[in-house]
């Protein structure tokens, strides 16, 4: 089993469309929790860090759930723009430092 | 305004030629990584450097060496290319190892005939 698990999709959806996408992690001593989204070809930027009592930037709405260990991201009123891939990221908070990445979530937002 | 900058941006690469892939950050972060992604996965860690001074493998370190120089500079070298070793390659930095959000360069297209 993956330390860190994305449905690949592709998520294909209209324009205004409300999408969210989940991340389940295997590791239950994971502390911090991330999203990144990576356009085509380009690094990876982060999107939004994940708070355990969930958080809010503009459209998209991050959530944990620690008890079924996974986390979501929510896109609400979706943009051309929003389409990339959404990767989730789960850190052990210890001083080696190692994120693990899923494979992430391909989103295609149609006119 | 650089943040995380990586050369060259593509090489090609014949089986059992070397090469060394450079990085260098900016932002007087600590930790400094490298991963590489392979079409369709995610990003998989080969090398990190938590602090100037330590280096310490990943999930994928084999045929790969790295050289944390100074605080802004983690190089990664490839000894003798392999086909396997055809992928994207990300260096990252962040503040300090574990927590923090990573930084990352715009990559490095190597393709290993």
């Amino acid at each position: 089993r993956k330390e860190v698990e994305q449905d690949p999709g592709p998520f294909n959806v209209p324009e205004g469309a409300t999408v969210a996408f989940n991340c389940t992690y295997s590791n239950s001593a994971s502390q911090s929790f991330f999203w990144y989204r990576q356009d085509c070809r380009k690094e990876p930027k982060l999107l939004m860090s994940v708070y355990s009592s969930g958080n809010e930037d503009g459209r998209f709405t991050a959530q944990l759930n620690r008890a079924s260990q996974y986390i979501s991201l929510l896109i609400r009123d979706s943009k051309l723009s929003d389409s990339a891939t959404y990767l989730c990221v789960v850190n052990i908070n210890t001083n080696a430092g190692k994120s693990t990445f899923g494979d992430g979530t391909t989103l295609t937002v149609k006119p | 305004n650089a943040g995380v900058t990586q050369t060259p941006k593509f090489q090609v690469l014949k089986t059992g030629q070397s090469m060394t892939l450079q990085c260098a950050q900016d932002m007087n972060h600590n930790s400094m990584y490298w991963y590489r992604q392979d079409p369709g996965m995610g990003l998989r860690l080969i090398y990190y450097s938590a602090s100037e001074g330590t280096t310490d493998k990943g999930e994928v370190p084999n045929g790969y060496n790295v050289s944390r120089l100074n605080k802004r500079e983690f190089s990664l070298r490839l000894e003798s290319a392999a086909p396997s070793q055809t992928s994207v390659y990300f260096c990252a930095s962040s503040e300090m190892a574990g927590r923090e959000k990573l930084f990352f360069g715009s990559g490095t297209q190597l393709s290993v005939l």
